[in-house]
């Protein structure tokens, strides 16, 4: 079974420096997705960035990117330039593609929170 | 627009009780799940229906009942086998389009329970 550990419950940061968020996963699985949702106060949940792991670039979307390490099954996540509205919970989710059995769902680490101070 | 809407936003529910959370969605989606988010918890997969007229089982279904009679709707019911409702409910529909390998999934607004 696969398994997805975020070992840091709260973070901090000062406006426009920059945090890197932990995530490491567990698994027996040669190809899969991982990415990092925010989920602002208002809980809804938004997809910040998706890595597939046939893929040995790391991805980028704006101000955030990823440190995917295949090998030590490590995907951090770095948000630049903090602004106050990145104040939010952070997921780590891991997801087997159709063609390696899944069934389309999510397995979620237990979340960052993340506050940006001003 | 299209989206995935859940009601009510709160829920309140007195013990022995049988409650319906509503999820519908209008993207054309073949496939919705159920997750329930705990404080200092991740989500987890209570139900995930691929087609209409099918659901099974995730990793905390006990307590927990859904149906798929459209493709539109895919309620869950939190019954009184449930020992600890009080939550926050997440439904989630995703394309089941099999030439991609991978199939964004769409998140509702999410339930807040309360069991008093």
């Amino acid at each position: 079974a696969q398994t997805v550990t975020q070992s840091q419950p709260e973070m901090s940061v000062q406006e426009a420096e920059t945090v890197t968020l932990s995530c490491t996963y567990d698994t027996s699985e040669n190809n899969y997705y991982l990415f990092w949702y925010k989920q602002p106060p208002s809980r809804q949940m938004i997809l910040v960035i998706r890595q597939e792991a046939y893929k040995q670039q790391n991805a980028t979307e704006n101000r955030f990117s990823v440190n995917f390490q295949k090998a030590a099954k490590s995907f951090s996540l770095k948000i630049s330039d903090s602004q106050l509205g990145d104040t939010a919970m952070y997921f780590c989710a891991f997801m087997k593609p159709f063609y390696g059995g899944s069934q389309g769902n999510l397995i979620f680490g237990k979340g960052t929170k993340l506050s940006v101070k001003p | 627009d299209g989206g995935i809407t859940q009601s009510p936003k709160y829920l309140f529910r007195k013990e022995g009780q049988n409650v319906t959370l509503s999820c519908e969605q209008n993207l054309n989606h073949d496939a919705m799940y159920w997750y329930r988010q705990d404080p200092g918890q991740g989500l987890r997969l209570i139900y995930y229906s691929q087609i209409v007229n099918d659901f099974q089982k995730g990793d905390i279904a006990e307590g927990y009942s859904v149906s798929r009679e459209k493709k539109e709707s895919f309620p869950l019911t939190v019954t009184s086998a449930q020992k600890n409702p009080t939550a926050f409910y997440l439904c989630a529909s995703s394309s089941r389009d099999r030439t991609n390998s991978y199939n964004e999934q769409f998140f509702g607004p999410g339930t807040r329970l309360t069991v008093l």
